[in-house]
């Protein structure tokens, strides 16, 4: 267990649905990030959060966003979903900034029908 | 941009027998980690071994070494006396200084009884 937490586990929804993903980074982490796995695209950086604010950006579309609350869990939200968007979300934290080692939640596996 | 390579798709060992996973990466940068994440069928992902580009010494964590060897960009990960439970999808990952993770896309290994 990495200490990071992931809800929902799944997600079916439909097309053009809008929904939201959950992480709760591990005790003290103020770092969190998003990645999505897919079986075209692999394991792609979505985005980057440091204590509330926004750090990096990587391969993230407009149609999805995040945040990071007060208390660091952090949400990412889908909408306008398209059948492409079916993945792996996950969320990682580290500790700080730059050297520390990311730990993985479980996952959401979001299924788009 | 950084971009990680693993060649070898699928590798297979017998139990108890040693197997080496290759991955090479590109950069220009001079200061970045290096990482091995493991993903069982359960799908999370988990830290096997980092390394830091500015230490000589190859990293070990018990049955799981690296060859490290920074001026070919390689990254080899060594797994000694194979366990049924190292059956998994591995993925070498590139850390450098904008944070996000960059991986390769994965080299399934079958242990064979």
């Amino acid at each position: 267990d990495s200490g990071v937490t992931q809800t929902p586990k799944h997600l079916i929804t439909a097309t053009g649905q809008r929904v939201t993903l959950r992480c709760s980074p591990r005790s003290g982490d103020l770092s969190v990030y998003w990645y999505q796995q897919s079986l075209d695209q692999g394991l792609q950086f979505l985005i980057q959060y440091y204590n509330g604010e926004e750090r990096a950006k990587g391969n993230i579309l407009e149609r999805f966003s995040a945040q990071q609350f007060p208390d660091l869990h952090s949400e990412l939200n889908l909408s306008s979903l398209e059948l492409g968007d079916s993945a792996l979300y996950f969320c990682a934290s580290s500790a700080r900034q730059g050297k520390d080692t990311q730990y993985f939640g479980p996952g959401t596996r979001l299924t788009v029908l | 941009a950084q971009t990680v390579t693993q060649s070898q798709p699928e590798m297979s060992v017998q139990e108890a027998e040693t197997v080496t996973l290759s991955c090479t990466y590109d950069t220009s940068e001079s200061d970045y980690y290096l990482f091995w994440y493991k993903q069982p069928p359960s799908r999370q992902m988990i830290l096997v071994i980092r390394q830091e580009a500015y230490k000589q010494q190859n990293a070990t964590e018990n049955r799981f070494s690296v060859n490290f060897q920074k001026a070919a960009k390689s990254f080899s990960l060594k797994i000694s006396d194979s366990q049924l439970g190292d059956a998994a999808m591995y993925f070498c990952a590139y850390r450098g200084g904008n944070e996000k993770l960059t991986f390769g896309t994965g080299t399934r290994l079958t242990i064979i009884p």
